[in-house]
């Protein structure tokens, strides 16, 4: 079946710092992949997506890489602001004509960004 | 345009209670999930329903039921509640299930059973 792995949290960091979140996943066929970010007290949004392999998705200074040799889709960010602290997903959804839209999430990284 | 709202935002029961949990989407659209959210776990996928008047199980759909009587409203009750579902609960809704088909999460439902 499908799963998605992300690294342990909570992340701390300071502003301005560089962040990485990892994701890798396992799945049959060609997933797509996302990344939702849930901020305090709201429910989740889409950050960003890719659809195949060596696609970049890019949202709000966001980026991550659809990895098919290494399943992975790891998320990054050159420069955090205290308004990034939050948790964030990555998911999945396998295509085909049946499905009816399955998301597979990881369990989620709490970020965590001091001034 | 409100997007996708619950009610209620917060409840406690005791084992045994029910109660029903409101999910509204005023986008018109098709498909509506219920997920709940437990620590270290992600999000885990209850029912979901593909239209108006119809229901099917996700992956933990055990102690739940669901009904879709109105395109717009997907409730979720718990009959007879267990320490075991508290959780966070997330609604959510799509147009339909390509992927350029983004899903829409409402803020969610803290709930506690005791």
């Amino acid at each position: 079946g499908n799963s998605v792995t992300q690294m342990e949290g909570p992340v701390t960091l300071s502003e301005e710092a560089f962040l990485t979140i990892n994701c890798t996943y396992t799945a049959t066929g060609y997933p797509s992949l996302f990344w939702y970010v849930q901020y305090p007290g709201e429910g989740l949004q889409l950050l960003l997506k890719a659809t195949k392999a060596d696609d970049k998705g890019s949202n709000k200074g966001f980026e991550a890489t659809y990895r098919k040799e290494t399943t992975s889709f790891h998320l990054e960010k050159g420069s955090v602001q205290v308004s990034d602290s939050a948790v964030y997903f990555c998911a999945l959804r396998t295509p085909g004509g049946t499905s009816y839209g399955k998301l597979t999430f990881g369990q989620g990284t709490i970020l965590t960004v001091h001034p | 345009n409100a997007g996708v709202t619950q009610t209620p935002k917060f409840r406690v029961l005791k084992t045994g209670q029910s109660m029903t949990l409101l999910c509204a989407q005023d986008m018109n659209h098709e498909y509506m999930y219920w997920y709940r959210q437990d620590p270290g776990m992600g999000l885990r996928l209850i029912h979901y329903s593909v239209g108006e008047g119809t229901t099917a199980k996700g992956e933990v759909p055990d102690g739940y039921n669901v009904s879709r009587l109105k395109k717009q409203n997907f409730l979720l009750g718990l009959e007879s509640a267990a320490p075991s579902q508290t959780s966070v609960y997330f609604c959510a809704s799509s147009t339909g299930t390509q992927i350029v088909y983004e899903q829409y999460f409402g803020p969610g439902t803290r709930l506690t059973v005791t």
